[in-house]
C-alpha cells in the first residue's frame, strides 16, 4: 500500500521559508510517476503547486514560480517542497501526493499539514 | 490558463436523490484529461473518476462521469449519508499544469 507522509514546521514566520518533505512508502519514487504538492487555505479549494520526477524535473504553477523549489532524494524516497517569503497568504494545509505521468490523476495523497504563517 | 467553474456552489439533495454536478471549462479539455475528486472535512480529496468517465479503484457504481469538450458531468444516482462532501474537478493541461475547480458542496437537506 502506497503511503505518504508529510512533515516539517507548522509555524513559519512571515518572510521565512517554509520547508516540508513528504516521505514516501509502499513504493520507490524511482519507479515512475509525478509527486507532487497541493495546498489548501482554510475552508478554501486546492491549488497545484508544482511536481517533480524522480530525474529532478520539475514543473511548477507559474502564479508560485518565483518562490517555490521541489527537490527529490532518491535514496531516502522522498521529496520536498521549499516556499519562499512567505505572507499570511500562504497559510494553508499542504499535501503531498502522486500524480500519474501524463494525465491529471492523483491517486494517492497524504493525509496533510496545516502551516500557519504568522509573527 | 484554462479556468473550471463548477456549479452549483452547493447543492441541497436528501439521500436516495440524485445528484448532478456540474463543470465547464473556459477552453476544450480532452477527455483524458478531466478528474473528479470528493473531499471529507479533515481528509485529503479522494480520486473518484479519471479520463472524465471511468471510476477509480474501489469507488461504486453510483458514481458516474460524463461530458467532453468544455461541460463534464459528475452524477450520483442515489445518494448515501456518505457521500455529501465537497466535490472538485481538475484538468490536465500541456507543461504540464493542473487547475482546480472551485469545488461544490453537497450538503443534506
Amino acid at each position: 500500500q502506497v503511503q505518504l507522509q508529510e512533515s516539517g514546521p507548522g509555524l513559519v514566520k512571515p518572510s521565512e521559508t517554509l520547508s516540508l518533505t513528504c516521505a514516501v512508502s509502499g513504493y520507490s519514487i524511482s519507479s515512475g510517476y509525478y509527486w507532487g504538492w497541493i495546498r489548501q487555505p482554510p475552508g478554501k479549494g486546492l491549488e497545484w503547486i508544482g511536481s517533480i520526477y524522480h530525474s529532478g524535473s520539475t514543473y511548477y504553477n507559474p502564479s508560485l514560480k518565483s518562490r517555490v523549489t521541489i527537490s527529490v532524494d532518491t535514496s531516502k524516497n522522498q521529496f520536498s517542497l521549499k516556499l519562499s517569503s512567505v505572507t499570511a497568504a500562504d497559510t494553508a494545509v499542504y499535501y503531498c501526493a502522486r500524480v500519474l505521468v501524463g494525465y491529471p490523476d492523483i491517486d494517492y495523497w497524504g493525509q496533510g499539514t496545516l502551516v500557519t504563517v504568522s509573527s | 490558463e484554462i479556468v473550471l467553474t463548477q456549479s452549483p456552489g452547493t447543492l441541497s439533495l436528501s439521500p436516495g436523490e440524485r445528484a448532478t454536478l456540474s463543470c465547464r471549462a473556459s477552453q476544450s479539455v480532452s477527455s483524458s484529461y478531466l478528474a473528479w475528486y470528493q473531499q471529507k472535512p479533515g481528509q485529503a480529496p479522494r480520486l473518484l473518476i479519471y479520463g472524465a468517465s471511468s471510476r477509480a479503484t474501489g469507488i461504486p457504481d453510483r458514481f458516474s462521469g460524463s461530458g467532453s469538450g468544455t461541460d463534464f458531468t459528475l452524477t450520483i444516482s442515489r445518494l448515501e449519508p456518505e457521500d455529501f462532501a465537497v466535490y472538485y474537478c481538475q484538468q490536465y493541461g500541456s507543461s504540464p499544469q493542473y487547475t482546480f475547480g472551485q469545488g461544490t458542496k453537497l450538503e443534506i437537506k
